[in-house]
């Protein structure tokens, strides 16, 4: 059971778009920023978005962040066959003391 | 272009251990917070332990406390993940990642590609 709730899958058509939500509490996504991964099959993970809506260089702006209390969510636009793949929220909990991840979302691009 | 390259995993009895090792290369070792992170068959992230820059601080998840010891070298621009007591619910693909700090909080920005661990009789 992971301490931040991510939705085991969302899917939805190629040049649609589509939003994975995060659901924390106030000890960590209420506390501190969230960063978003990219897992694509077999491969390590890879940034998507940190601070909470920030892209690193090279990830396009297909890929949005925002947070909300003790929520979070990633926007993917104008998907890709490419997209799919598999999709983690991650922050630090204060009361824990340690990196939390969501249990990821499967993402199908029908 | 920053690279990480863990190195150790392998076949162990229950109760055995193990050695994990990430050697980084590309950027400025010494000054970054520095993580491991597991991945056990088919299932999701798990954040196993951090270390300061200078090694004066780390971190755990309740579930190795005790059992594992995360360490550095600096001088080697290395990481270590000394396992002990190891268990089959240790039994994951190990990722060692690069912790950056923007000021306003930190996170894993760079991963490598991981290395196995089965923990098997």
């Amino acid at each position: 059971q992971s301490v931040l709730t991510q939705p085991p899958s969302v899917s939805a058509a190629p040049g649609q778009k589509v939003t994975i939500s995060c659901s924390g509490s106030s000890f960590n996504i209420g506390n501190d920023y969230v960063s978003w991964y990219q897992q694509l099959p077999g491969t390590a993970p890879k940034l998507l978005i940190y601070d909470n809506n920030k892209r690193p260089s090279g990830i396009p702006d297909r890929f949005s962040g925002s947070k909300s209390g003790t929520s979070a969510t990633l926007g993917i636009t104008g998907l890709q066959t490419g997209d799919e793949a598999d999709y983690y929220c991650g922050t630090w909990d204060s009361s824990l003391s340690v990196r939390v991840f969501g249990g990821g979302t499967k993402l199908t691009v029908l | 272009e920053v690279q990480l390259v863990e190195s150790g995993g392998g076949l162990v009895q229950p109760g055995g251990s193990l050695r994990l090792s990430c050697a980084a290369s590309g950027f400025t070792f010494s000054i970054y917070w520095m993580s491991w992170v597991r991945q056990s068959p088919g299932k999701g992230l798990e954040w196993v332990a951090n270390i300061k820059q200078d090694g004066s601080e780390k971190y755990y998840v309740d579930s190795v406390k005790g059992r594992f010891t995360i360490s550095r070298d600096n001088a080697k621009n290395s990481l270590y993940l000394q396992m002990n007591s190891l268990r089959a619910e240790d039994t994951a693909v190990y990722y060692c990642a690069r912790e950056y700090c923007s000021g306003t909080s930190c996170y894993p920005d760079y991963w490598g590609q991981g290395t196995l661990v089965t923990v098997s009789s």
